[in-house]
């Protein structure tokens, strides 16, 4: 059975720092790894996608790496802000059409200022 | 508009009445996704829609749950005689392609409670 990790379930850090969040999966078969970022209430937002041949995507303060022969993507995020404050969601893709999209259950950032 | 957007924002019903949900995805997106996000879970898929293929239906929980997409546009997710355990947020996600390079956007979700 494929499974989505997420490590840590939480995570609260002060404004300015630079973070890492994790995600691990179990079949390193994948078409494609997502970030999401999902505030209460809210649907998700896409941050990056990481397509199976690359080995990282970045966009602003944020970079996303994939290693598929471990099994891992890191989130990276730098000099975080208040306004980074969310649920961040990783979702791996085994098929093509999107419809074995496994999700993680997210890692909940609070940032302090 | 510019994004996914589903309606109702929150849906409380008593068990067994039947809901139909709604999402509107981004114009000329051609896939279009039903999940479903229970109280400290991860999302779990529903159902997806390509173009003019057939459904694939394989996430619904049971026959409770169907779903119809006209064409490229709104889809309509419908469940019969709600059960407790239904409660959660629906979220719709549409994108552009299927597979790797597409990016999903999703909807706010709608909210169901059945009490």
């Amino acid at each position: 059975k494929q499974e989505v990790t997420q490590i840590p379930a939480a995570l609260s850090v002060p404004e300015g720092e630079n973070l890492v969040l994790n995600c691990s999966f179990t079949d390193s078969a994948i078409y494609n790894l997502q970030w999401f970022r999902q505030d209460p209430g809210k649907g998700l937002t896409s941050l990056l996608l990481i397509q199976s041949s690359q080995r990282e995507q970045t966009s602003g303060r944020l970079n996303a790496s994939l290693d598929k022969s471990s099994g891992r993507s890191t989130l990276y995020i730098a000099a975080s802000q208040p306004g980074d404050s969310a649920t961040y969601l990783c979702a791996v893709g085994f098929n093509q059409a999107g419809t074995a999209l496994i999700f993680g259950k997210g890692t909940t950032l609070s940032v302090s200022s | 508009g510019a994004g996914v957007s589903q309606s109702p924002s929150n849906k409380v019903t008593e068990k067994g009445k039947d809901v139909e949900l709604r999402c509107d995805p981004i114009s000329g997106h051609t896939a279009l996704y039903w999940y479903r996000q229970r109280l400290g879970q991860g999302l779990e898929f529903l159902i997806y829609f390509q173009g003019n293929s057939a459904p694939d239906k394989s996430g619904l929980p049971s026959d409770r749950f169907s779903a119809e997409r006209t064409g490229e546009s709104v889809s309509t997710l419908t469940i019969q005689r709600t059960q407790q355990e239904d409660s959660a947020v629906y979220l719709c996600a549409s994108s552009l392609l299927q597979g790797r390079n597409s990016p999903l956007h999703f909807g706010n979700g709608t909210r169901l409670t059945v009490t």
